[in-house]
């Protein structure tokens, strides 16, 4: 159980176009999913909070405009790097939250690996 | 704040030996929750254990175990007789009990088993 999906698992794109990364929690339902950037060797940094029915919470320096995030149902959220740069190039990480209360863990997807060229 | 700090970048043993991979934390709140994850090559984050800070006993999966000592604020990972499927980064994590919950991550230790 608790397996979390992401859509596509790779991508590459030109500088200037929009880029829509797909987090799906298949086995259970999410009210909280999480979105994570990782840079190689490095740690992962959370991006933003995604909540289901409502407005992502995001981290401090993290550009709202740019890192779109919809959480539109119970096992789907949605990132969208708006307008990507060859900066925004990373690995792009999700996470579904699921556990009664005392006991939530986080299950992540298996990435996306973004390129922009 | 909350912080976690693995001091081992890299570490390399031969297999079949045992190798113990350290997790020390930084938090301020009485109730937190800590978590080891494993990310293999291909990327995805894999969960290994979740523990609580109410929890001491150590805990033993298979050839993993994990101990926790709160008074010296670690949760060291210790795999026995190593396999090269065990090659991967290894990530502590650290979250707190209110709010979201969101995770503080460790930089991680990159352990390669060699054949």
């Amino acid at each position: 159980g608790a397996v979390v999906s992401q859509h596509p698992s790779r991508v590459i794109c030109k500088s200037g176009t929009s880029v829509k990364i797909e987090c799906r929690s298949l086995d259970f339902q999410a009210t909280t999913m999480f979105w994570y950037r990782q840079f190689p060797k490095q740690s992962l940094m959370l991006m933003a909070t995604s909540n289901e029915g409502s407005k992502a919470t995001y981290e401090q320096g993290v550009e709202k405009d740019k890192f779109l995030i919809n959480h539109a149902s119970l096992t789907l959220s949605t990132l969208t790097v708006t307008s990507a740069h060859p900066e925004d190039s990373s690995f792009y990480i999700c996470s579904a939250r699921t556990g009664g209360p005392g006991k939530e863990t986080q299950y992540f997807g298996p990435g996306t690996r973004l390129l922009v060229l | 704040a909350q912080k976690v700090t693995q001091a081992q970048t890299e570490i390399s043993v031969v297999e079949k030996e045992d190798v113990t991979l350290d997790c020390v934390y930084e938090t301020r709140d009485t109730t937190y929750y800590l978590f080891w994850y494993k990310q293999p090559p291909s990327g995805e984050l894999v969960f290994l254990i979740r523990r609580n800070s109410f929890d001491e006993q150590n805990e033993i999966s298979g050839r993993y175990s994990w101990n926790f000592q709160k008074s010296t604020s670690s949760f060291n990972f210790t795999i026995t007789a190593s396999q090269v499927v065990d090659s991967a980064v290894y990530f502590c994590a650290l979250s707190d009990s209110f709010g979201n919950e969101k995770l503080t991550f460790g930089t991680g230790t990159r352990l390669t088993i060699i054949p």
